[in-house]
């Protein structure tokens, strides 16, 4: 079972609003990341993390949160956003070994800020 | 930092008939190289990948190959049946790095 689950899955906002986004697997997966899709774009990356630790920070702003309170896990606080923020919101997992790893994404929270 | 190059950018094709993407990386470090399909509304589901240890991997009408010393690997589609229409990713990583360097993605068209 490859699966990632992710709820909402779609969120409206206003941009005084303070709302989270659900992210979980099963599948024993260590590393957790969270990725913002444009349309027509590929996804870029936004946070890792790595045995529930934050390993990378793409620069992105303080209004968004992460947060993994344990391994299968992962959240992503949304505080104050503005509407270039509305977006696609994917999270994907993978193991963690010496070898490189595949990333399963899941299906996406679509984000609409007002 | 990795830059992976994605060609074409739109792909129309009448059903049966083969689809080729090829995506060139920038990073002769880079060894792991997956290919992710993404529906209208979707997630991105990872199809196929490869690693540079091997040239080519099939998987019933999907295949990748990969020339490391030119440094592009390609995505090649048989007999293509309108469930294939989406838009396709080809992404590049170095072993013991979380990043997927992505291309800009490709939109298949299947005619039937």
């Amino acid at each position: 079972d490859t699966e990632v689950t992710q709820t909402p899955k779609h969120l409206v906002m206003g941009m005084t609003n303070k709302k989270s986004l659900k992210c979980e697997q099963h599948m024993g997966h260590r590393a957790m990341y969270w990725y913002k899709q444009k349309a027509k774009k590929p996804p870029e990356l936004m946070f890792v993390y790595s045995y529930e630790k934050l390993s990378i920070n793409e620069s992105v702003p303080s209004r968004f949160s992460p947060e993994c309170p344990n391994s299968s896990l992962l959240n992503l606080h949304l505080h104050a956003l503005q509407p270039e923020d509305s977006a696609l919101y994917l999270c994907a997992s993978s193991q963690i070994a010496g070898q490189v790893y595949e990333q399963y994404f899941g299906p996406g929270t679509r984000l609409t800020v007002t | 930092g990795e830059n992976v190059e994605q060609h074409p950018s739109t792909l129309s094709v009448q059903e049966g008939d083969s689809a080729v993407i090829k995506c060139t990386y920038s990073d002769s470090a880079s060894n792991y190289f997956p290919w992710y399909k993404q529906e209208l509304g979707k997630g991105p589901q990872l199809i196929i990948d490869i690693r540079s240890n091997v040239g080519e991997k099939k998987d019933q009408r999907i295949a990748v190959t990969l020339n490391k010393t030119a440094k592009h690997f390609s995505l090649h589609i048989t007999e293509t049946q309108p469930e294939d229409s989406a838009v396709y990713f080809c992404a590049a990583s170095i072993q013991g790095n979380n990043r997927l360097a992505f291309g800009k993605g490709n939109q298949v068209v299947v005619i039937p």
